[in-house]
């Protein structure tokens, strides 16, 4: 079935160091969307990306969509302790209403 | 605004037994629903989703079953748990209305088999 292959899996940084979270799709994509989990919590959405090449920032967070909308990143600018969780893109292409998620990467920031 | 509600939020149960975990979706009608689980340090595996009442489709095949007695209502049970239940159960929607499939989790379950 179709799958969204998300790297890396774990990611430990020194805070304000910066972070980034890749996600690729063997198919083209009409849209991908972005969710953070904070530990103990649960999923929340955060964005999500529809045009081809497009770029949308949220403070520190900056989400692209690839040219061939088949790949995506969320790159955190200068991390931060309240950061720490695991961001999951997912692909919500499906026109039965699935969405259909990558494997997530956590984010440990070390103080 | 739509809210999610999702209970109880934590459970401790013998292997065997029943389980009943229960969501209620306000402020919205017709809403796609679905039951997704994450096991301890995992990513989110969906289980169910329904787009109306009557109409579950059920993704991973296992000893657990959905039902959607009302429009707004979702419900997760099994009639006998397995130790590899355990996790963290997650209740969430979507409005069908809207592009992109953007769902909204309630604060989820923590199911504990022992």
């Amino acid at each position: 079935g179709q799958q969204v292959m998300q790297i890396p899996q774990y990611q430990h940084v020194q805070e304000g160091e910066d972070f980034t979270t890749y996600c690729n799709s063997s198919t083209t994509l009409s849209n991908i969307q972005w969710y953070k989990q904070r530990p103990g919590g649960h999923p929340v959405f955060l964005i999500q990306l529809v045009k081809s090449g497009e770029v949308k920032k949220q403070k520190r967070l900056t989400f692209q969509f690839g040219e061939a909308k088949k790949n995506s990143s969320l790159h955190i600018t200068a991390t931060q302790t309240t950061d720490v969780g695991t961001y999951f893109c997912a692909d919500g292409s499906s026109n039965t209403g699935k969405l259909i998620f990558g494997q997530g990467t956590t984010l440990q920031v070390k103080p | 605004s739509q809210t999610i509600h999702q209970w109880p939020a934590t459970l401790v149960q013998p292997v065997g037994s029943p389980l009943s975990l229960e969501c209620t979706v306000e402020g919205t009608s017709n809403p796609n629903l679905y039951w997704y689980r994450q096991a301890a340090g995992r990513g989110l595996q969906l289980l169910f989703y329904s787009i109306g009442i009557d109409q579950i489709s059920s993704e991973v095949p296992q000893n657990l079953s959905a039902s959607r007695p009302q429009d707004r209502q979702f419900i997760l049970s099994s009639k006998k748990l397995l130790l590899s239940d355990s996790g963290f159960y997650l209740c969430a929607w979507s409005d069908p209305r809207r592009r992109g499939n953007t769902i909204y989790f309630g604060e989820g379950s923590w199911l504990t088999v022992v």
